[in-house]
């Protein structure tokens, strides 16, 4: 069965930095396209990131660019998300999600989320 | 950026009745549209992909159609467990994007 667990979630000051971990299990890791997806308090779901397999193609929202980077480490079946310069707008719930192998870009298993809030 | 446009944002039905969705693409993604569903303090999960195809375990009575622009999500007979936030999201290209959310609830 198929688990995403989220973790490194907390409370930041504005200027802050965090590093979120997805660490997963059931599935080979290493073959699959991986996400992360913010949700903020009460609004919507916001694409961040994502990286192909073996790292080749990394893209980023325009929302996060510059200040987020987003890694992978095959042999621990772990994703990333290391967050720079943190703003308030960019608390939320942070989701890690997989890519389905078959069609990508189609988030087909998410994990629950850790949330990020950003305050002084 | 391909936007993406879901009406109405919300929706309140009776146990029974036949709910519609609809999601808007800004340019046309083809048959690229997913569906998701997010029950609330529950991570999103994935219901339909490319437009009509259903996710294993997902019961018949959601369904999806559509092309180019215009997407239909519908509900054919609401059940209680489907009170939740639906959401559209394009897999066309990045950056990737999502409709805004439907909640739907019940009567």
């Amino acid at each position: 069965e198929v688990h995403l667990v989220e973790s490194g979630g907390g409370l930041v000051k504005p200027g802050g930095s965090l590093r979120l971990s997805c660490a997963a299990s059931g599935f080979t890791f290493s073959t699959y396209a991986m996400n992360w997806v913010r949700q903020a308090p009460g609004k919507g779901l916001e694409w961040v990131s994502s990286i192909s397999r073996s790292s080749s193609f990394i893209y980023y929202a325009d929302s996060v660019k510059g200040r987020f980077t987003i890694s992978r480490d095959d042999a621990k079946n772990s994703l990333y998300l290391q967050m720079n310069s943190l703003r308030a707008e960019d608390t939320a719930v942070y989701y890690c999600a997989r890519d389905n192998v078959d069609t990508a870009m189609l988030k087909d298993y998410w994990g629950q989320g850790t949330l990020v809030t950003v305050s002084s | 950026d391909i936007q993406m446009t879901q009406s109405p944002s919300s929706v309140s039905a009776s146990v029974g009745d036949r709910v519609t969705i609809t999601c808007r693409a800004s340019q046309g993604i083809s048959s690229w549209l997913a569906w998701y569903q997010q029950k609330p303090g529950k991570a999103p999960k994935l219901l339909i992909y490319t437009t009509s195809s259903l996710q294993s375990g997902v019961p018949s009575r959601f369904s999806g159609s559509g092309s180019g622009i215009d997407f239909t999500l519908t509900i054919s007979s609401l059940q209680p467990e489907d009170v939740a936030s639906y959401y559209c999201q394009q897999t066309n290209s990045f950056p990737l994007t999502f409709g805004g959310g439907t909640k739907v609830e019940i009567k």
